[in-house]
């Protein structure tokens, strides 16, 4: 069964520092990945998403992510946080192309940012 | 273009009450969605309606039921709350069932009693 796993429930990093948020899957074809990204109180907001092809993906707000096939990976990165990165990140995978369009999604992580 | 709306943002429901939330897409999008969200869990889908018409049943769809009015609104229908449901509850929609961006709602904060 397909599964997204996201090992850091909560980070903390200083403003102006970088930040990996990391992702792991399971399933078994090709899978379709993306970043969501929730402010408090608010719904989900998309970041980024990868499909095929460059295997390096660029998102919203300075954001990018980078599909590793051989680690099952897809982590979410960004050179400098900024206070209002403060939120909580979902990893997601779905089956594109198959009978429905199911995202599973990942536990989330809680960011915090620090002054 | 409001994108996903949601009403209510928070109800307070006694255990066996029951409650509709709605949704509502200004988008043209065929298919929709209702999420729960809990702590420690993600988010996991509930109900969907691939397009107009139809509805199915997701990974937790005991003790709902949902409607799909029209092309733009699609509700989800608590026939006798439990405490077990409180939760926050996303709508969202995509293009077609094979698409690939779900577009989300603002949520609504439920509280079962």
């Amino acid at each position: 069964a397909q599964s997204v796993t996201q090992p850091d429930i909560h980070i903390t990093v200083s403003e102006g520092a970088s930040l990996e948020l990391r992702c792991n899957y399971s399933y078994g074809a090709t899978p379709y990945l993306f970043w969501y990204v929730q402010s408090p109180g608010q719904g989900l907001q998309l970041l980024l998403k990868y499909f095929s092809g460059d295997t390096l993906v660029q998102g919203i707000k300075g954001f990018e992510a980078e599909f590793k096939r051989s680690q099952s990976s897809f982590n979410l990165r960004k050179p400098s946080v900024h206070w209002s990165d403060a939120a909580e990140y979902f990893c997601a995978v779905t089956n594109y192309g198959g009978a429905t369009n199911k995202l599973i999604f990942g536990t989330g992580t809680l960011l915090a940012v620090q002054p | 273009n409001a994108g996903v709306t949601q009403t209510p943002k928070f109800q307070v429901l006694k255990t066996g009450q029951s409650m509709t939330l709605q949704c509502a897409q200004d988008m043209n999008h065929n298919s929709m969605y209702w999420y729960r969200q809990d702590p420690g869990m993600g988010l996991r889908l509930i109900y969907y309606s691939a397009s107009e018409g139809t509805t199915d049943k997701g990974e937790v769809p005991n003790g709902y039921n949902v409607s799909r009015l029209n092309k733009r609104e699609f509700s989800l229908r608590l026939e006798s709350a439990a405490p077990s449901q409180t939760s926050v509850y996303f709508c969202a929609s995509s293009w077609t069932i094979a698409q690939e961006t779900q577009y989300f709602g603002p949520g609504t904060r439920l509280l079962v009693l």
